[in-house]
């Protein structure tokens, strides 16, 4: 089955450092890649949403590309901000259940930014 | 910004104990699912439904139930609660396929089982 891989569980950054959170994948068949972001006692919500292979995605001051020779969607940030601390979960959805697809979640990332 | 509303926001229980989450969506979604969320293994689909009287199976549906009573209204029933079961669980909805659309989550609900 579809497995998603977040290889770090927590990464400490002090502002303005660049950000790069890692993602990798499996799955046989076509995919969609996202990117959720969840902030403390808050509901998990979309940052970015990819099908395309090597284009990139922005939002927010967030992107992600999908390389789907790696089977990568890292997440990439110029300059991280305080505000970006918050848990960071990379899913992916695949065409093979017709009309009754799902997503499928990594571990998630807590990414802390420090002053 | 679509509204999905759960209940309650939290729960204790004893092992063994019934318990019945609810979650509400008022924007006409077509999707709905329950996650659960645990430390180390992130976001794990339970059950999930793409209309009244609708259900699939997720990843993890072992001890647990659902019901998909109108569009509106998707509810988990944990029968025969267990300490297993103590986790944060989210609903969430969607208009269409996951792959066009947007996946909108609820504030959770955290059951604690004794």
């Amino acid at each position: 089955g579809d497995s998603v891989t977040q290889t770090e569980g927590l990464v400490t950054l002090t502002e303005g450092l660049p950000v790069m959170l890692n993602c990798t994948y499996q799955t046989a068949y076509s995919t969609f890649l996202f990117w959720y972001v969840q902030h403390l006692n808050e509901a998990p919500k979309l940052l970015l949403k990819s099908s395309t292979d090597n284009k990139r995605t922005e939002h927010q001051g967030f992107h992600a590309t999908l390389h789907k020779s790696s089977s990568s969607f890292h997440l990439q940030k110029s300059s991280a901000q305080l505000s970006d601390s918050a848990l960071y979960y990379c899913a992916l959805s695949d065409e093979a259940t017709g009309g009754n697809n799902k997503l499928t979640f990594g571990q998630g990332t807590v990414l802390s930014v420090i002053p | 910004e679509a509204a999905v509303t759960q209940s309650p926001r939290n729960k204790v229980t004893v092992t063994g104990g019934n318990v019945t989450l609810s979650c509400r969506q008022t924007n006409s979604h077509n999707y709905m699912y329950w996650y659960r969320q645990d430390t180390g293994h992130g976001l794990r689909l339970i059950h999930y439904s793409y209309g009244a009287g609708n259900l699939q199976i997720g990843d993890v549906p072992d001890g647990y139930k659902a019901t998909r009573t109108t569009q509106e209204d998707f509810f988990l029933l944990l029968e025969l609660a267990s300490p297993s079961q103590t986790s944060l669980y989210f609903c969430a909805s969607s208009l269409d396929r996951i792959n066009t659309g947007q996946l909108y989550f609820g504030e959770g609900s955290k059951l604690t089982v004794l």
